[in-house]
C-alpha cells in the first residue's frame, strides 16, 4: 500500500541555518505530494503541494521538488526563522479528489535565535 | 478567508459513553474527512463522505464509528461506545472538487480524552 516515510526528528537549527527534511514515498501511480505544517496548539496548514513529476511547490521561503525517479520530497528552507518551529508532516494521496491523505510521523523542528 | 470550523475544541468523556464531534465544513466544499492523531504519533486517516455517503474508510473505522451530515452545513462523527484508546485529536477536513486531488482544508481539531 501507499506509505511515506520522513527522516526523524527532531531536528534542531540556530536561526537563519539551512533546513533539510528528507521524505521518500511508496505508491502506485503517479500520486500528489503534500508538506503539512502543525505550529504548536494548532491544526493542520498546508504549506505546499506538487501534483507531478518534477514540479517545485514553494511557499513562506519553503521548497519541495516532486523526484520520480528517487519517490522523494524533500522540504528545504535556505534561512530558518524561530517562527519556523513546528512539526512538519510530508503527505501524499491519489489523484482523484475526495482520496485520503496518508501521512508520515512527522519532524519536529526547533529554532532557537 | 473561509475555514473549517470544529466544535467542542475539548471533550472529555467517560469510557463506555457515546460521543458526537462536530464540523462545519468549507462551505462550496463537497468532500469530507475525518482524521486522528494520537498524542505524539501521526496523523491517521479515518473516513471520507461525498454526496451524503462513505467513499473511503480505513481499518480504524470499526462499527463504533459513524459519521452523518444532518442538514446542509454539519459534518459529524459519533464514537458510540468510547474507549481509553479512543483519546486523540480529531480533525475534520474538506476539499473541493477538481480533477487532481484537491488541497484538504483541515479544522483546528477536537482533543477527545476518555478517562
Amino acid at each position: 500500500g501507499n506509505s511515506v516515510t520522513q527522516m526523524e526528528g527532531p531536528v534542531t537549527l540556530s536561526e537563519e541555518a539551512f533546513l533539510t527534511i528528507n521524505c521518500t514515498y511508496t505508491a502506485t501511480g503517479y500520486p500528489s505530494l503534500f508538506w503539512y505544517v502543525q505550529y504548536p496548539g494548532e491544526g493542520l496548514q498546508l504549506l505546499l503541494k506538487a501534483t507531478k513529476a518534477d514540479d517545485k511547490g514553494s511557499n513562506k521561503g519553503f521548497e519541495a521538488t516532486y523526484r520520480k525517479e528517487t519517490t522523494s520530497f524533500h522540504l528545504e528552507k535556505g534561512s530558518v526563522q524561530v517562527s519556523d518551529s513546528a512539526v512538519y508532516f510530508c503527505a501524499l494521496s491519489g489523484n482523484q479528489a475526495g482520496t485520503a491523505l496518508i501521512f508520515g510521523k512527522g519532524t519536529t523542528l526547533s529554532v532557537s535565535s | 478567508e473561509p475555514e473549517v470550523t470544529q466544535t467542542p475544541s475539548h471533550q472529555v468523556t467517560q469510557m463506555g459513553q457515546e460521543v458526537i464531534l462536530r464540523c462545519v465544513p468549507i462551505s462550496n466544499h463537497l468532500y469530507f474527512y475525518w482524521y486522528r492523531q494520537i498524542l505524539g504519533q501521526k496523523v491517521e486517516f479515518l473516513v471520507s463522505f461525498y454526496n451524503n455517503e462513505i467513499s473511503e474508510k480505513s481499518e480504524i473505522f470499526d462499527d463504533q464509528f459513524s459519521v452523518e451530515r444532518p442538514d446542509g452545513s454539519n459534518f459529524t462523527l459519533k464514537i458510540r461506545s468510547t474507549k481509553l484508546e479512543d483519546s486523540a485529536m480529531y480533525f475534520c477536513a474538506s476539499s473541493g472538487t477538481s480533477g487532481r486531488a484537491g488541497e484538504q482544508f483541515f479544522g483546528p481539531g477536537t482533543r477527545l480524552t476518555v478517562l
